[in-house]
């Protein structure tokens, strides 16, 4: 079975803390994707990498940055969270093929204060 | 760029009642994904949808894409406590595309025992 992991599942931060959310998965899969979710918003892409040290921006991704130094993790960073990024935050992973299904973790629930 | 609208936005069904939840594009699919989140929880993969008219199921679930492939619906049969949570659509945003999807808002399904 594929497994995303993420480090915590909630997590409180203050107002200009830099944050750091870690995705690990154990599939060897090419594609890690960051995302937030909010009511009445669905998912919103952050970042997506598909190789090491590759990433490219999504939809969402201003006060956030990634780093992909080894195939297995995905970080997330917030520089200087502010409290509209508390949100739910979800990585998932694939393989690159067309039509690949993406993975999920369990997600990580940041409230920023 | 495509959006996913999906209606009902949310449903409360008595304990084994049909139902159905639809997925509509506003650009030809290119492949439809379904999935399942319980509250607080990463995204469960139902299942994928490719090619226009086909039908899948699993268990009490039938997904189908229509012909157009342009619209997908999610019936569940004989509705059960454990079907509870959040339904969302996702779907590769061109052809071709490797790896990124595109997610409609969810539809949060509670069913009454």
């Amino acid at each position: 079975d594929v497994k995303v992991t993420q480090s915590s599942r909630y997590l409180v931060k203050r107002t200009g803390e830099k944050v750091f959310l870690e995705c690990v998965q154990d599939m060897d899969h090419e594609n890690m994707f960051w995302y937030r979710q909010d009511p009445g918003l669905g998912l919103r892409l952050i970042y997506f990498s598909y190789d090491v040290k590759m990433k490219e921006k999504g939809d969402i991704p201003e006060g956030y940055s990634v780093s992909r130094e080894k195939k297995e993790r995905f970080s997330l960073i917030l520089e200087s969270a502010s409290t509209n990024q508390t949100s739910m935050y979800l990585c998932a992973s694939s393989r690159r093929q067309y039509q690949e299904t993406q993975y999920f973790g369990p997600g990580t629930r940041l409230l920023v204060l | 760029s495509q959006e996913l609208e999906q209606s009902p936005q949310s449903l409360i069904v008595q304990e084994g009642k049909n139902l159905t939840i639809n997925c509509t594009s506003s650009k030809t699919l290119y492949g439809l994904y379904w999935y399942k989140q319980k509250y607080g929880e990463g995204l469960i993969f139902l299942m994928m949808l490719q090619k226009g008219g086909e039908e899948k199921s699993h268990e009490k679930i039938t997904a189908k894409l229509d012909e157009k492939k342009q619209q997908s619906s999610l019936h569940i049969t004989a509705s059960q406590p454990s079907h509870a949570g959040i339904y969302l659509c996702g779907a590769p945003p061109s052809p071709g595309n490797t790896g990124k999807l595109i997610f409609g808002q969810g539809t949060t399904l509670q069913v009454k025992p």
